[in-house]
């Protein structure tokens, strides 16, 4: 099965800790996205990378960094900087960078909160 | 500044009848549109798209229509049921020349179907 798989579901963050969200693609997608879901407010970029080794900031990364060094993964690290990191965390991935219909799949999502 | 506007945060119909979902947008740019569905604690998933070239784009049960000179368009479900409860987000993007695949979400509208 193709898919897109985030792990893990819920994750909990201590005042000061970095965590790691995981995204894995086994959809040999070319462009993936971190996206962040916060009641009422819809999906906010944070990070986009087109292509292996490279990725650039979205609207909200302040407080968060990705790498990107195999075409299948793009983890998302929440760093201590982000004040308020308590959201709803979607990685997505497309095709190619490139291409005409701009669908998106969606990962299952992970539940970051504060402790 | 929203670029992407869903002003109808809930909507409830009964089962068997028309469920419209609008979305207005304010940047012109825009020429690639697509609904989103999600349920309660997993990622979002594809429903139907339209270019900016045609008015209408129908998928079964579900069409779109698309008014630029309004920069607004709606989701029409017909019939409703009640497994089509779920949030529906609107989206937009604009080739360019970094066509970066990025799309950008209106705030969601969460429709109830009761049976």
């Amino acid at each position: 099965d193709g898919g897109i798989t985030q792990s893990p579901k819920y994750l909990f963050r201590k005042e000061g800790q970095n965590v790691t969200l995981s995204c894995e693609q086994n959809l040999n997608h070319d462009a993936m996205y971190w996206y962040r879901q916060d009641p009422g407010q819809g999906l906010r970029l944070i990070y986009y990378s087109q292509i292996v080794n490279d990725f650039q900031k979205g609207d909200i990364a302040e407080g968060y960094s990705v790498s990107r060094e195999k075409k299948e993964s793009f983890p998302l690290t929440v760093t201590s900087a982000q004040k308020n990191p308590t959201a709803f965390y979607l990685c997505a991935s497309r095709d190619s960078p490139l291409a005409t219909n701009e669908k998106l799949f969606f990962g299952s999502g992970t539940q970051l909160s504060v402790l | 500044d929203q670029q992407v506007k869903q002003n109808s945060p809930s909507l409830s119909v009964q089962e068997g009848r028309i469920s419209i979902l609008n979305c207005d947008y304010t940047n012109s740019m825009f020429d690639y549109f697509l609904w989103y569905k999600k349920y309660p604690a997993e990622g979002p998933t594809f429903l139907i798209s339209i270019s900016s070239i045609k008015d209408k784009n129908e998928d079964g049960r579900f069409t779109v229509f698309l008014n630029k000179s309004a920069k607004h368009l709606s989701l029409h479900i017909v019939p409703s049921q009640p497994g089509d409860s779920a949030v529906y987000f609107c989206a937009a993007s604009s080739h360019g020349s970094s066509n970066t695949g990025k799309l950008i979400f209106g705030q969601g509208t969460t429709l109830q179907v009761k049976p």
